[in-house]
């Protein structure tokens, strides 16, 4: 089983609409996770850190289950500027990044 | 704001030459990263560095990898002997200890190409 794995994608939507991506980290001993989002060829800027009650900032939305070993990120209202991929990413005990291989997200006018 | 930077953007090398990956991490953060990205491929853990010496190494950072901080504010990454398969976005990363969000700031990549 991977590490941290996410859902394949591309997502291609519309402006205006709701996106939910998914994610599933194997190692249950896991205390940190985060969204990154990374744009075509530039480095990963992190974009939410999660948290066990869930935490919103502004259209985005981050959501743990700790028992399922699962992460969702929601994004309301895409803009087209939203388009880029999504990395879902764990920290390890030593504190090293252990990333998912992203999710595309393309918002089309 | 303070920003992570890296030289050169792009390197391009022949098999077999040697390279040298340079970063300036934000000045007061104490642990470094590198991580690197193969095309199309996930961003992958290489090492970390905290106190002048490698915290954890992944199994992709063999004895063809070291990493220095030479002065107060260089971290780099040489190869020794570049392969094809060292093709990649390189990644330098720093994070200072003493927040609790533990985000590592990235740097915006240097592009190795070896040919």
């Amino acid at each position: 089983r991977k590490e941290v794995e996410q859902d394949p994608g591309p997502f291609n939507v519309p402006e205006g609409a709701t996106v939910a991506f998914n994610c599933t980290y194997s190692n249950s001993a896991s205390q940190s996770f985060f969204w990154y989002r990374q744009d075509c060829r530039k480095e990963p800027k992190l974009l939410m850190s999660v948290y066990s009650s869930g935490n919103e900032d502004g259209r985005f939305t981050a959501q743990l289950n700790r028992a399922s070993q699962y992460i969702s990120l929601l994004i309301r209202d895409s803009k087209l500027s939203d388009s880029a991929t999504y990395l879902c990413v764990v920290i390890s005990q030593g504190g090293k990044l252990i990333f998912g291989q992203g999710t595309e997200l393309s918002v089309k006018p | 704001e303070p920003e992570v930077t890296q030289t050169p953007s792009h390197q391009v090398t022949q098999m077999g030459q040697e390279v040298i990956l340079r970063c300036v991490p934000i000045s007061n953060h104490l642990y470094f990263y590198w991580y690197r990205q193969i095309l199309g491929q996930k961003v992958e853990f290489l090492v970390s560095f905290y106190n002048n010496e490698i915290s954890e190494k992944s199994e992709i950072f063999d004895d063809q990898f070291s990493v220095e901080r030479p002065d107060g504010s260089n971290f780099t990454l040489k190869i020794r002997s570049t392969k094809l398969e060292d093709s990649a976005m390189y990644f330098c990363a720093s994070s200072d200890p003493k927040k609790a969000s533990n985000e590592q700031f990235f740097g915006p990549g240097t592009r190795l190409t070896v040919l």
